[in-house]
């Protein structure tokens, strides 16, 4: 099956706790994302990569991280400088000669306390 | 000002009528519209796209788009109650981002 992966489904950490946000595509795809998704709100993207070993802020950056070592995987932490992260986190793929039909990730329910 | 507004709702409507929602721009540079479904406590789903001026239609679904008015729409015909959910609509500019705006909820009433 094609398709994105998105590990935990829920995950819930201490504040002051880094936590890495797992996100796996085998569409091939050569664009990741990753979006922000609070009650009642659209999504904010934070981070994307348009090919391995790059990536661009997006416009909530502020408090997280990624890599981009491999085409397939684009983790997102989330580190304990973020001062709200409790939110529903999406991770998204393109296709290089589509890059505005994105698709999504079940998501990642983190929660802070 | 946000980039994309969406007519905030919630919208509900019975079983069989048209639901209508309207999102509006302001990048005109934005060359290309998405309307994604979500239901509650998933990801959302693309379920439509228009590059075009004019209408665009897949099955139940009409999108419209006027670059000049700088609006999009979307109507779902013949409502049903899995079409009860959240409908964003998503804007495409130079800069390869999309930009989402806060999502209409629809209740389709049976």
């Amino acid at each position: 099956d094609g398709g994105i992966t998105q590990s935990p489904k829920y995950l819930f950490r201490k504040e002051g706790q880094n936590v890495t946000l797992s996100c796996e595509q085998n569409l091939n795809h050569d664009a990741m994302y990753w979006y922000r998704q609070d009650p009642g709100q659209g999504l904010r993207l934070i981070y994307y990569s348009q090919i391995v070993n790059d990536f661009q802020k997006g416009d909530i950056a502020e408090g997280y991280s990624v890599s981009r070592e491999k085409k397939e995987s684009f983790p997102l932490t989330v580190t304990s400088a973020q001062k709200n992260p409790t939110a529903f986190y999406l991770c998204a793929s393109s296709a290089r000669q589509n890059p505005y039909e994105q698709y999504f990730g079940p998501g990642t329910r983190l929660t802070v306390t | 000002q946000k980039e994309v507004e969406q007519n905030s709702g919630p919208l509900s409507v019975p079983e069989g009528a048209i639901a209508s929602l309207n999102c509006t721009y302001s990048d005109r540079g934005s060359q290309s519209f998405f309307w994604y479904r979500q239901y509650s406590g998933k990801s959302p789903e693309l379920i439509m796209f228009i590059y075009s001026n004019g209408d665009k239609e897949d099955g139940r679904f009409t999108a419209q788009l006027n670059k000049a008015s700088q609006y999009v729409s979307l109507l779902i015909r013949d409502s049903q109650p899995s079409d009860s959910a959240t409908y964003l609509c998503a804007g495409f500019s130079n800069d390869y981002k999309l930009s989402f705006g806060a999502g209409t909820t629809v209740t389709v009433r049976a």
